[in-house]
């Protein structure tokens, strides 16, 4: 199947620094691309659906000033957690949506944990 | 918007027994249901789906049925190994839609 490249795949960092997170779509084009978030034994959250050329969609809920969202080629979308605080601590998972609609298939990334110290 | 839901949240069975996990959904328009295997700290694996003009598939253990009047799909696997064990997501979503709607996880624990 197609493959979701992230990285990095583990971040540690100082609280109030900023960390952002790359998400390709190695072998194929991706128009949208999702980020979600997913707590200890929980489901995945989406947070916002990233469009190449525009602007991110954001969940409710989401602070968009917050988790800046750059979708800027068919291959790449950032992340990147603004000034990040311990509570924004999490799994952070990516997934691209295969430009071919007729396959309709999610491909993830495998996720970056980001650690807040 | 859509709304999945999805049952049980854990689910332990002893090897070799089946395990059925099912999951509802609210919006008539969705017509593609894909199951998602995630292992710990690994990402979701897409692992079968099913369309809405089919009533079921199947792939060697795992099979997926899918009720379109009653709005609900299950997934079923069949003499299950304790590499099964993991958290099994469903979803549910339209060709034309971009966002999948994902049900709340099912945790299985394949006892050996």
């Amino acid at each position: 199947g197609a493959v979701v490249s992230q990285h990095p795949s583990r971040v540690i960092c100082k609280s109030g620094t900023s960390v952002k997170i790359e998400c390709r779509s190695l072998d194929f084009q991706a128009t949208t691309m999702f980020w979600y978030r997913q707590f200890p034994k929980q489901s995945l959250m989406l947070m916002a659906t990233s469009n190449e050329g525009s602007k991110a969609t954001y969940e409710q809920g989401v602070e968009k000033d917050k988790f800046l969202i750059n979708h800027a080629s068919l291959t790449l979308s950032t992340l990147t957690v603004t000034s990040a605080h311990p509570e924004d601590s999490s799994f952070y998972i990516c997934s691209a949506r295969d430009y071919n609609l007729a396959k309709n298939i999610q491909y993830f990334g495998a996720g970056t944990r980001l650690s807040v110290l | 918007g859509e709304n999945v839901e999805q049952h049980p949240s854990t689910l332990s069975v002893q090897e070799g027994d089946s395990a059925v996990i099912k999951c509802t959904y609210s919006d008539s328009a969705s017509n593609y249901f894909p199951w998602y295997k995630q292992e710990l700290g690994k990402r979701p694996q897409l692992i079968i789906d099913i369309r809405s003009n089919v009533g079921e598939k199947k792939d060697q253990r795992i099979a997926v049925t899918l009720n379109k009047t009653a709005k609900h799909f299950s997934l079923h696997i069949t003499e299950t190994q304790p590499e099964d064990s993991a958290v099994y997501f469903c979803a549910a979503t339209t060709s034309g839609r971009n966002q999948f709607y994902f049900g709340t996880g099912t945790s299985l624990t394949v006892i050996p």
